[in-house]
């Protein structure tokens, strides 16, 4: 499997409280992206990285901000927490190795905000 | 900047026909279009990929084909088994950064 970990898997929070998640990787890649995955909905963008303390806003970005200092972390922080941020967190990661473009997503970690 | 559209979004197919699943992308200088696969409660897999210097790609019982012209790509799924039940995910980058654009998602039902 590729380098990419996120961290925690699972985390239970009570609404209101900030939740930073995190996603690692070993591959060097240039870019990476959070993405929430709900029941019946495909992969939406929240935001994504192109280098580090270089990120944009994806569809989806209200509620949530984002850190990259390191090219290795990109971090997701959900400043006060709600019920609709309940779900699927997914991180990826993309780049270019031997002049081929290469992505991978990363485990995954379910938010449940009670 | 980049924007990929899929379909149909579901897909529910008798087992051992065949699926067939179609992207179509905005960026014309776009060179790389992956294929996902994500069984339920699992993270999305690359399961393969094309790049435009070619028309069609195959692994098995599955292929894409790519029409640069038009702005499409189709993957192809052939003798279906129920294993192949789950969502698939098309792909497209922006040259200009590499940066990955995902299309809506395809759930792919195959009936025994």
């Amino acid at each position: 499997d590729a380098g990419i970990t996120q961290s925690p898997r699972h985390k239970v929070t009570e609404t209101g409280t900030p939740v930073t998640l995190r996603c690692h990787q070993t591959e060097n890649h240039r870019y990476m992206y959070w993405y929430r995955q709900d029941p019946g909905h495909g992969l939406r963008l929240i935001h994504y990285s192109y280098g580090v303390k270089d990120t944009d806003k994806g569809e989806v970005s209200d509620g949530y901000s984002v850190s990259r200092s390191k090219t290795e972390d990109f971090l997701l922080t959900l400043e006060s927490a709600t019920s609709s941020q309940t779900s699927v967190y997914f991180c990826a990661i993309s780049g270019v190795v031997g002049g081929a473009t290469e992505a991978f997503f990363g485990q995954g970690t379910r938010l449940t905000v009670v | 900047g980049e924007n990929v559209e899929q379909h149909p979004s579901t897909l529910s197919v008798q087992e051992g026909d065949s699926a067939v699943i179609k992207c179509t992308y905005s960026d014309s200088a776009s060179n790389y279009f992956p294929w996902y696969k994500q069984e339920l409660g699992k993270r999305p897999q690359l399961i393969i990929d094309i790049r435009s210097n070619v028309g069609e790609k195959k692994d098995q019982r599955i292929a894409v084909t790519l029409n640069k012209t038009a702005k499409h790509f189709s993957l192809h799924i052939t003798e279906t088994q129920p294993e192949d039940s789950a969502v698939y995910f098309c792909a497209a980058n922006e040259a200009a950064g590499n940066k990955l654009t995902f299309g809506g998602g395809t759930r792919v039902l195959v009936k025994p």
